[in-house]
C-alpha cells in the first residue's frame, strides 16, 4: 500500500506569515498534484508537478517535487485569509495497477486576519 | 459551465435502506470515480470507471456498487447501508486516467447512516 503523509495536520497562522506544508512517502510517484478544498465544496486542483526537482509557482504559492519524486512541499508566502482551506496532496503511480491516485490525509490551514 | 453534479447533497438514512447517490458530468470525460472522505484519512477511492460499461474496484469497495451505462452518469449504490458508511462522498471525473489530467470533483454528498 502506498501512503502519502502530510504534515502538519493543522496550521493556524496570522495574515502575512509564511507557511510550508509537507507531503512525504517512501514510494516513488510519476507525478504529484496539490488540491485545495473549501468547506462545502470538492477539492480543486492547484498544480501538477511531474519532474523530480521541479518547482512551480502560482502567485504566492510555491510547489516543489523532491528530486527522488517521493516527496513534495507547498510554501505560501505572506498568507492571506483567502488561503484558508484544506490542502491535499495526491500522487500518481504508474507502477500500481491502473495508474492509481493516492491522496494524503490533508493539512487544514487557518489564516487569521 | 463545466461541472460535476451530485445529488443529494445531504442524506440521513437508516441501516439497511437502499440508497443511490447520483453523479453527472457535462465535460464528456471518459474517467469517473467515487471517493469517500473521512477526517485524517484524506480521500479514498471506492470505485472507478474508465469508460461506459467499464468499472473497477478502488481501495474501499466493500458495501458499494456502481454502474456506468452512459458516459455522463456514474451513480453510487449502497444496497444495505451501515453506520460505518457515514461519510462525505465525492464524485470526480477527468478526461483520461493518466498522470497529467486534472480531476474535477463534485460538491460532495454528506451521508449519515443511523
Amino acid at each position: 500500500t502506498q501512503l502519502l503523509e502530510q504534515s502538519p495536520q493543522f496550521l493556524s497562522i496570522q495574515e502575512g506569515e509564511n507557511l510550508t506544508v509537507y507531503c512525504n512517502s517512501s514510494s516513488v510517484f510519476s507525478s504529484l498534484q496539490w488540491y485545495r478544498q473549501e468547506p462545502g465544496e470538492g477539492p480543486v486542483l492547484l498544480v501538477t508537478v511531474v519532474t523530480g526537482g521541479e518547482v512551480k509557482k502560482l502567485k504566492r504559492l510555491t510547489f516543489q517535487f523532491g528530486d527522488a519524486r517521493k516527496d513534495s512541499s507547498l510554501h505560501i508566502t505572506a498568507a492571506q485569509p483567502g488561503d484558508t482551506g484544506l490542502y491535499l496532496c495526491a500522487g500518481y503511480s504508474t507502477k500500481a495497477a491502473g495508474n492509481k491516485l493516492t491522496f494524503g490525509g490533508g493539512t487544514r490551514v487557518l489564516v487569521k486576519p | 459551465e463545466a461541472q460535476v453534479t451530485q445529488n443529494p447533497r445531504y442524506l440521513i438514512t437508516v441501516t439497511g435502506k437502499k440508497l443511490t447517490v447520483t453523479c453527472s458530468q457535462n465535460m464528456n470525460h471518459e474517467y469517473m470515480s467515487w471517493y469517500r472522505q473521512d477526517p485524517g484519512l484524506g480521500l479514498r477511492q471506492i470505485y472507478y470507471s474508465m469508460n461506459v460499461e467499464v468499472t473497477d474496484k478502488g481501495d474501499v469497495p466493500e458495501g458499494y456498487k456502481v454502474s456506468r451505462k452512459e458516459k455522463r452518469n456514474f451513480p453510487l449504490i449502497l444496497e444495505s447501508p451501515s453506520p460505518n458508511q457515514t461519510s462525505l462522498y465525492f464524485c470526480a471525473s477527468s478526461f483520461s486516467k493518466t498522470v497529467y489530467y486534472e480531476q474535477y470533483f463534485g460538491p460532495g454528498t454528506r451521508l449519515t447512516v443511523t
